[in-house]
């Protein structure tokens, strides 16, 4: 079963503007931390931040914030006045304790593509 | 500078030969990862491991090996018992492979190609 689902396999932005990725998990287990990373072109996973399942505000890393749904098993990326540079893939991910916390399960990824 | 190191970037073989990518990191982590990304698709894992001499196969570990015998390395060879090797290989690691809260710092990649 789908662990991790990205529903949006693309978006456009305009430069400035906000922009919002959804990600929705699935897992039964009350101890778990969900991740977004960033690929740009290039490849390399950028990792951009992190939230835990018992932290009680959504995280927030400069112009990355998350908005952190726990009853609707909901973690959207919102990401504030785009960039050029945020044209990239973003992938969803979670960790959870089940066969310990090795594994690091990703979404299908949304592709978002930023224009002046 | 700390990081993780894959080389090479592009790696070309003939289908029935194995091929070993390697993957080194100086970062001091004791947890280590493979994954592999298919075109238009999210990292799917390969093996991982936790402490040095130990592994664990991910969800596509058929037709991979990997050893590590020390901590920095974690060297993954594709053989020719893996069906479609041709993807996109992506090598990670975390300082603890035990705890929910760090990150999986990423190399570069290497993209194989096997004809």
């Amino acid at each position: 079963a789908q662990k991790i689902t990205q529903t949006q396999p693309g978006m456009f932005v305009q430069e400035k503007e906000a922009v919002t990725l959804d990600c929705t998990y699935d897992t039964s287990d009350p101890s778990y931390g969900l991740f977004w990373y960033k690929q740009p072109s290039s490849g390399e996973m950028i990792f951009l931040i992190y939230q835990g399942s018992y932290d009680q505000q959504n995280a927030t890393e400069g112009r990355y914030s998350l908005n952190f749904q726990k009853a609707r098993k909901s973690a959207n990326l919102v990401i504030s006045a785009s960039q050029l540079g945020d044209s990239a893939m973003y992938f969803c991910a979670m960790r959870e304790p089940t066969d310990s916390w090795g594994k690091l399960q990703f979404g299908a990824g949304t592709q978002v593509v930023v224009t002046p | 500078d700390g990081g993780i190191t894959q080389s090479p970037k592009y790696l070309f073989r003939k289908e029935g030969q194995n091929v070993t990518l390697s993957c080194e990191q100086n970062l001091n982590h004791d947890a280590m990862y493979w994954y592999r990304q298919d075109p238009g698709q999210g990292l799917r894992l390969i093996y991982y491991s936790q402490i040095v001499n130990d592994f664990q196969k991910g969800d596509i570990a058929e037709g991979y090996s990997v050893s590590r015998e020390k901590k920095e390395s974690f060297p993954l060879t594709v053989t020719s018992a893996q069906k479609n090797p041709t993807a996109f290989y992506l090598c990670a690691s975390s300082i603890d492979g035990q705890d929910r809260t760090y990150e999986q710092y990423f190399g570069p990649g290497t993209r194989l190609t096997v004809t």
